[in-house]
């Protein structure tokens, strides 16, 4: 079955720099590739997700690109800020509609 | 925060008991999941169900049982075979080709 890798698991920026966050997957066969924020005690929330017909999306200060042929997808927020501050899990699935294959998490701290 | 509610927010679970968490969507979405979340883990899948009155197990279904009578709803049941069922779970839902959406979640402890 799918296994999702995600890195780093904790990454700590000053505010105002980029954050990178990096997944990992091993199904060839996904092709939907979401990311959620989920802040303390409270639920995910998708911010941006992306399938395998785009190389790219970007929503404001949010990025995703997916590269297909290494299998692996990154999350880029540009500008952080205080409140971005959360942990950060992407995930794969065959389609939107199928289970989702989390990777752990990554704890972003953003520094002011 | 409307559209897919759990309940309840926080349940305390004595040894050898059974426990049955809520799960009620009014989104009209077909798919429902449950997920299980421990810190440093991620998210893990439970039970989820495509269809009513149709369920598939997920990675960690040993000791957890659900049922699908209704489209709007899908309880997890937390069984005495469940030895360390102290988590927090979640349960989503979504429509064909787009994104899950999450209930506010279930916060479980054993006492």
């Amino acid at each position: 079955g799918e296994n999702v890798e995600q890195h780093p698991s904790t990454l700590s920026v000053q505010e105002g720099d980029s954050a990178v966050i990096k997944c990992t997957y091993s199904d060839s066969a996904s092709n939907y590739f979401p990311w959620y924020k989920q802040e303390l005690g409270k639920r995910p929330q998708l911010i941006i997700d992306i399938r395998s017909n785009v190389g790219e999306k970007k929503d404001q200060r949010i990025a995703v690109t997916l590269n297909k042929t290494a299998k692996h997808f990154s999350l880029h927020i540009t500008e952080t800020q205080p409140e971005d501050s959360a942990v950060y899990f992407c995930a794969a699935s065959i389609s939107g509609n199928t289970p989702l294959v989390f990777g752990k998490g990554t704890r972003l701290s953003v520094i002011a | 925060d409307g559209g897919i509610t759990q309940s309840p927010k926080y349940l305390f679970r004595k040894e050898g008991q059974n426990v049955t968490l809520s799960c009620e969507q009014n989104l009209n979405h077909d798919a429902m999941y449950w997920y299980r979340q421990d810190p440093g883990q991620g998210l893990r899948l439970i039970y989820y169900s495509q269809i009513v009155n149709d369920f598939q197990k997920g990675d960690i279904a040993e000791g957890y049982s659900v049922s699908r009578e209704k489209k709007e709803s899908f309880p997890l049941t937390v069984t005495s075979a469940q030895k360390n069922p102290t988590a927090f779970y979640l349960c989503a839902s979504s429509i064909a080709e787009d994104e899950q959406f999450f209930g506010p979640g279930t916060r479980l402890t054993v006492l």
